[in-house]
């Protein structure tokens, strides 16, 4: 079975500097990769996604991913964040051919510092 | 589109009560999912259905918690007899055919008390 490791709980990062938020993955082929974005008490929103191809994804928000098949890894970076960036981050697999639900991390919770 | 709707956004409940969580996917989709998240176990998979049908539901806890999806346009998610130890929030997501994005409504606060 897929499982999805964020290493990092918490992070706090100042206003304006960038960001990488870690995500590691198990599965036995390359599968779909998500990053989810969750403000306090809403829902989750899609910030990116990979299925094949280019392996650095453009997301909303001024996000981006990098996938790299040799560490099992979709970080997701920011080259500088802000306030209303601070919210949780969830990454999520999906195993190819997309016909099961999505198997999330932990997730992270961003801080950001004035 | 409105999104996917869940009611009610918040509920409040005894031990021993029945719940029930609905959710209205989004017109078109044919695939609906039910998680739950909570801090101790982060977002966990309960059951997804396609075309109405479930597929998958190994991640339903116990016998106590029970879907279904009459239609195209509504499902839920029924618990009876709730315990204190199902306190969390429940999110409904959709996606349509051939398309791996899930869109998620902005989920159900349950506690039992």
């Amino acid at each position: 079975a897929q499982s999805v490791t964020q290493p990092d709980i918490h992070i706090t990062v100042s206003e304006g500097a960038s960001l990488e938020l870690r995500c590691n993955y198990s599965y036995g082929a390359t599968p779909y990769l998500f990053w989810y974005v969750q403000s306090p008490g809403q829902g989750l929103q899609l910030l990116l996604k990979y299925f094949s191809g280019d392996t650095l994804v453009q997301g909303i928000k001024g996000f981006e991913a990098e996938f790299k098949r040799s560490q099992s890894s979709f970080n997701l970076r920011k080259p500088s964040v802000h306030w209303s960036d601070a919210a949780e981050y969830f990454c999520a697999v999906l195993p190819g051919g997309g016909a099961d639900g999505l198997t999330f991390g932990k997730g992270t919770h961003l801080i950001i510092q004035p | 589109d409105a999104g996917v709707i869940q009611s009610p956004r918040h509920e409040v409940t005894e031990m021993g009560q029945e719940v029930t969580l609905r959710c209205k996917p989004i017109s078109g989709h044919n695939s609906l999912f039910w998680y739950r998240q909570t801090m101790m176990r982060g977002l966990e998979l309960l059951i997804y259905f396609n075309n109405n049908v479930p597929i998958d539901d190994s991640g339903m806890p116990e016998d106590r918690f029970s879907a279904k999806m009459p239609n195209a346009s509504f499902s839920t998610l029924k618990i009876q007899p709730s315990e204190p130890r199902d306190s969390a929030v429940y999110f409904c997501a959709s996606s349509a055919q051939g398309n791996t994005e899930a869109f998620f409504g902005q989920g159900t606060r349950l506690t039992v008390v």
